[in-house]
């Protein structure tokens, strides 16, 4: 499986935009970028997801590299609720076997304060 | 209300005793999982279900079985309860199709003593 590497921890104030980085240097070419984030004693929520260009819903906005080998999760105006762990996943998009699987890592915590 | 449902939040077994964890979800998709969640370790594949099939095994163990009895359940029977399976058990469901984000549960806190 491709590996994403990312920051152990980040922090933030109440307000501000915070940029989560992800890096996926192998990753091919018909793996999505998949972001979820889990906050303590609840399981894991989408966020959101993109394969080449840039894409932006409700919760997030999602800036992917032209090279594909990186991407960043942008959140503006954090509040508390945003405080979560948030996970950069690859996954093949396809039915079928481990086509479903999503592979978690650490991810980053991100730290929001008043 | 809650679209993928849990049960129960919490149990306590002893060591060699069996139980089974409870998982359905509403939301009208097609494929389930389970995940498995040790204290501050990542998240863990174990099973992936479509259609009430079998599609993806990443558990060593025959202790774990799921158990679909409908196309919205998948169980999770687990055998000779050890220490070393406490962990936060979470339940996923998506749609079996190209593109589908997933959806979890609030899961069930395993501890065997």
């Amino acid at each position: 499986d491709a590996k994403t590497t990312q920051p152990d921890s980040m922090e933030s104030t109440e307000g501000e935009t915070v940029h989560l980085p992800c890096s996926h240097a192998t990753i091919s070419g018909n793996e999505y970028i998949y972001w979820y984030r889990q906050v303590p004693l609840q399981g894991p929520e989408y966020v959101t997801h993109g394969l080449q260009q840039n894409t932006t819903n409700s919760m997030a906005f999602l800036a992917i590299a032209s090279d594909r080998k990186s991407s960043t999760l942008i959140l503006t105006h954090v509040s508390l609720r945003d405080a979560a762990v948030y996970h950069c996943i690859l996954r093949v998009e396809g039915r079928g076997g481990s086509n479903y699987k999503l592979t978690f890592g650490k991810g980053t915590l991100l730290t929001v304060t008043p | 209300d809650p679209k993928i449902i849990q049960k129960p939040k919490y149990l306590v077994a002893v060591t060699g005793s069996e139980k089974i964890l409870i998982c359905e979800q509403y939301l009208g998709h097609n494929a389930m999982y389970w995940y498995r969640q040790s204290a501050k370790k990542p998240l863990e594949f174990m099973f992936s279900y479509s259609y009430q099939k079998l599609m993806d095994n990443q558990t060593a163990s025959s202790r774990f079985q799921p158990q679909s009895s409908k196309k919205n359940h998948l169980d999770l029977q687990i055998t000779a309860l050890k220490p070393d399976d406490s962990a936060t058990y979470f339940c996923a469901s998506s749609q079996d199709r190209g593109y589908s984000d997933y959806t979890f549960g609030s899961g069930t806190r395993l501890l065997v003593i």
